[in-house]
């Protein structure tokens, strides 16, 4: 069974400054998503990476992946306000696009002014 | 644009009720899913479907059933509501080729 475990859960930081919310795997698969969350909302895709140390960045986001690890990482750089939401990982377990996504509990991220 | 609609933002109904929760993408999409999205527990999935009149039970399918009649639209029932399946229910869709599931907004349903 598939289990994917996020931290840290919650994490309150200020503006300016760096972090990294870490999400671990349990068994082999060749995809992991990240998702943004606001309160109310729906789930808006921010990565999906599909290879061994893949690395991909919008703004002060940066996603990474080591499938050797089972492990992926979000990381914020320089933080601000507008970035406070959850924030979730989630691991495909098999091959193509046809299978559903198993997600961690979610990382709820207040970045104070 | 990817869009995936669902028929009720909130939904209030009574134990012992039958359910039904409406889901249509615009993409021609041949994946499409139903989760359940609980504080503290993430997102869990519930089942999806793969084509037409196809299903494929998730990780929390019991009371649960699914209907997919036509590529675009995919129904989430609830034969019987129970104070128990208060939730939020997300509705989700891709296609082979680009992995990424792609959210509705959601329909948070209240069962008393």
């Amino acid at each position: 069974e598939l289990k994917v475990e996020q931290n840290p859960l919650f994490l309150s930081m200020q503006e300016g400054k760096n972090y990294t919310i870490y999400c671990n795997y349990s068994t082999t698969s060749d995809r992991l998503y990240w998702y943004r969350q606001d309160p109310g909302k729906s789930l808006e895709s921010l990565f999906v990476l599909l290879s061994n140390g893949a690395v991909k960045q919008e703004g002060r986001l940066m996603a990474s992946l080591d499938t050797k690890a089972r492990l992926s990482t979000l990381h914020i750089t320089a933080a601000v306000h507008d970035l406070s939401a959850t924030y979730f990982c989630a691991v495909g377990d098999s091959g193509g696009g046809a299978d559903g996504l198993t997600f961690g509990k979610g990382t709820h991220l207040i970045i104070q002014p | 644009d990817v869009k995936v609609t669902q028929s009720s933002r909130y939904l209030v109904k009574r134990t012992g009720e039958k359910v039904f929760l409406e889901c249509v993408q615009d993409m021609d999409h041949e994946n499409m899913f139903w989760y359940r999205q609980d504080p503290g527990l993430g997102l869990r999935l519930i089942y999806f479907s793969y084509d037409v009149k196809m299903k494929e039970k998730g990780d929390i399918p019991e009371g649960y059933s699914v209907s997919r009649e036509k590529k675009e639209r995919f129904s989430l029932i609830l034969e019987s509501a129970s104070t128990n399946q208060t939730s939020m229910y997300l509705c989700a869709s891709n296609n082979d080729y680009s992995y990424e599931q792609y959210f509705g907004p959601g329909t948070r349903l209240t069962v008393t």
